[in-house]
């Protein structure tokens, strides 16, 4: 089965600074990417996500590059905020249907210090 | 105007009872799923529906038995509450080849 690693555990950034969070997959036949944010008390929530024909995706300050050779993927937010402060999560799935399944990476914690 | 609800959000219970958690979906979804988040955080996929019919059923103890009486419900029923099941568990839906919803959570603390 599919198996997601995601790095770092914890990532502590300085507002305005750049973070990037690292996942690898191990399913060459995936093909969707999504990213969630999840906020303390809350559910995952989508902030992104990139399908296995597109290399690289930019929503305002989110970006995801995929690299399907190497099978790994990568979240980039710019201009950090205190209010990115959050879990996040990559994930893998078959999408051909909607009921691919998602693999979800160990998560990252963020921290953004004012 | 919730998408996904679940309830009830906070459940506790003692070992060895007997326990349900409801999700509801006013998306107009066709496919619902159930995810177990650990202590760790870490997130994994429990059973999903597609219009009523059991599609993804993981290495879940039969104690825990998904019903979904239309597609806009997916219930949770667990029997015989173990302390290694306390966990939050996430009910999310999604249609065709759109990204999944999530709802909320349920924490379940077995005492």
């Amino acid at each position: 089965g599919e198996n997601v690693e995601q790095h770092p555990s914890t990532l502590s950034v300085q507002e305005g600074d750049s973070a990037v969070i690292k996942c690898t997959y191990s399913d060459s036949a995936s093909n969707y990417f999504p990213w969630y944010k999840q906020e303390l008390g809350k559910g995952p929530q989508l902030i992104i996500d990139i399908r296995s024909n597109v290399g690289e995706k930019k929503d305002q300050r989110i970006a995801v590059t995929l690299n399907k050779t190497a099978k790994h993927f990568s979240l980039h937010i710019t201009e950090t905020q205190p209010e990115d402060s959050a879990v996040y999560f990559c994930a893998a799935s078959r999408k051909g249907t909607s009921y691919g399944k998602l693999t979800f990476g160990q998560g990252t914690i963020l921290t953004v210090h004012p | 105007d919730t998408a996904v609800s679940q309830t009830p959000k906070y459940l506790v219970t003692q070992m060895g009872n007997d326990k349900s958690i409801k999700c509801e979906q006013n998306l107009g979804h066709d496919t619902m799923y159930w995810y177990k988040q650990d202590s760790k955080k870490f997130l994994k996929i429990m059973f999903s529906y597609n219009n009523k019919e059991l599609i993804i059923n993981e290495t879940v103890p039969n104690r825990f038995s998904p019903k979904s009486p239309d597609k806009a419900h997916l219930n949770l029923h667990i029997n015989s509450l173990e302390l290694g099941d306390s966990a939050v568990y996430f009910c999310a839906s999604s249609q065709d080849t759109q990204p999944q919803h999530f709802g909320d959570g349920t924490r379940l603390s077995i005492l």
